[in-house]
């Protein structure tokens, strides 16, 4: 079954350290993958995607995410966390093929530390 | 710049009341979906559509329905409400995946934090 795997519900961080987060997916064929990030009493916006083409992606606020094929990841990184960056993040996978399947990771809630 | 708009953002119940969430988007997309959300257990389709005068279930379509008349509009609705159904409800859209014109981005709304007493 097709599935995505974010390992850690919970994650904290000293503020200035690195940030990672791991994201993991289950498929046959490459699939559109994106993290997403949802501050508190927010809807969730878009953070970063891949979908062809370099495998390293840069999104907003200084993160980035590299796809590797061959571990099925696409982990969630930022070389100095903030103190804003205390959210919810979410990895999603588009499987191609059918509907246009839209898959989330459980959610993985950064606290960061002062 | 409105994107995805949700109403109402709050809303209280009591069992076996019946309500409907109204999600609205002008970015003329296909596909449009409502997620339930409760903690710990991350994002649950409900059901969702691709496109106007259809619709299909998701993951956990049960004691909701759904119609989507015009294509801007989708509505959720909860004929009797249970305890079980309180949650925040998030109405998304994206267009169709068409190479780098569209990559299948979901655009959110606030959602909508219900309460079934």
């Amino acid at each position: 079954a097709q599935s995505v795997t974010q390992l850690g519900s919970h994650v904290s961080v000293s503020e200035g350290a690195l940030v990672l987060l791991r994201c993991n997916y289950s498929s046959s064929v490459p699939p559109y993958l994106f993290w997403y990030v949802q501050y508190p009493n927010q809807g969730l916006q878009l953070l970063l995607k891949y979908t062809t083409g370099a495998t390293l992606v840069k999104g907003i606020n200084g993160f980035e995410a590299e796809f590797k094929k061959s571990e099925t990841s696409f982990h969630l990184t930022k070389p100095s966390a903030h103190m804003s960056d205390a959210a919810e993040y979410f990895c999603a996978v588009i499987w191609t093929g059918g509907y246009q399947k839209v898959t989330f990771g459980i959610g993985t809630k950064l606290q960061v530390i002062p | 710049n409105a994107g995805v708009t949700q109403t109402p953002k709050f809303r209280v119940l009591k069992t076996g009341q019946s309500m409907t969430l109204l999600c609205a988007q002008d970015m003329n997309h296909e596909y449009m979906y409502w997620y339930r959300q409760d903690p710990g257990m991350g994002l649950r389709l409900i059901h969702y559509s691709v496109g106007e005068g259809t619709t299909a279930k998701g993951e956990v379509p049960d004691g909701y329905n759904v119609s989507r008349l015009k294509k801007q509009n989708f509505l959720l609705g909860l004929e009797s409400a249970a305890p079980s159904q309180t949650s925040v409800y998030f109405c998304a859209s994206s267009g169709r995946l068409a190479g780098v014109a569209n990559t299948g981005e979901l655009f959110f709304g606030e959602g909508s934090r219900l309460t079934v007493l």
